[in-house]
């Protein structure tokens, strides 16, 4: 079965802090990955996915993530936070035929001025 | 594009009404979801279809929970009788066979 393990709930950074958000997952084969990222009272959007090839992937608003097989990791990264990056971020893992996405429990990043 | 459009977005009922969200996927997606979203259980998908047809409804909590597709733009996820622990936000997504999800806004359910 494959899960999805974000251990952080809450993360707080100052504005123009870097900001890394951690992602575990469990899958027995080659995964698919993704990053959505849900503003308060909207559904959730897409940021950035990994299907195969560079495992560093580039998503909007300037978010990156990088897969990392041997760590099952598949961390976001943005180098200079912004205010309005203030929101809920889900990572997923699917795979398979359907490949229907397995959620995390999400991280509510808080961004000081 | 207008997106996966979901209807009501706020519904307030009373217990042991009958509840019916409505979700409009974006045309030409052959899969839609359904989730439940609650701050104890986080995103729980509930039931997916493929091409209109039931997939896996294992996530449905309970028998008064139902959904439908009866074409390939409009689905219903129904609550007969609803209850107070029935309270949450619920998501319609819809996606091509290999691609992203795309969320609709979601529907805020009160059970009262």
């Amino acid at each position: 079965a494959q899960s999805v393990t974000q251990p952080d709930i809450h993360i707080t950074v100052s504005e123009g802090a870097s900001l890394e958000l951690r992602c575990n997952y469990s899958y027995g084969a080659t995964p698919y990955l993704f990053w959505y990222v849900q503003s308060p009272g909207q559904g959730l959007q897409l940021l950035l996915k990994y299907f195969s090839g560079d495992t560093l992937v580039q998503g909007i608003k300037g978010f990156e993530a990088e897969f990392k097989r041997s760590q099952s990791s598949f961390n976001l990264r943005k180098p200079s936070v912004h205010w309005s990056d203030a929101a809920e971020y889900f990572c997923a893992v699917g795979g398979g035929g359907s490949y229907i996405p397995t959620f995390g429990r999400g991280t509510s990043l808080i961004v000081h001025p | 594009d207008a997106g996966v459009i979901q209807s009501p977005r706020h519904e307030v009922t009373e217990m042991g009404q009958e509840v019916t969200l409505r979700c409009k996927p974006i045309s030409g997606h052959d899969y839609l979801f359904w989730y439940r979203q609650t701050m104890m259980r986080g995103l729980e998908l509930l039931i997916y279809f493929n091409n209109n047809v039931p997939i896996d409804d294992s996530g449905m909590p309970e028998d008064r929970f139902s959904a439908k597709m009866p074409n390939a733009s409009f689905s219903t996820l129904k609550i007969q009788p609803s209850e107070p622990r029935d309270s949450a936000v619920y998501f319609c997504a819809s996606r091509l066979t290999l691609g992203e999800q795309f969320f609709g806004p979601g529907t805020r359910l009160t059970v009262l």
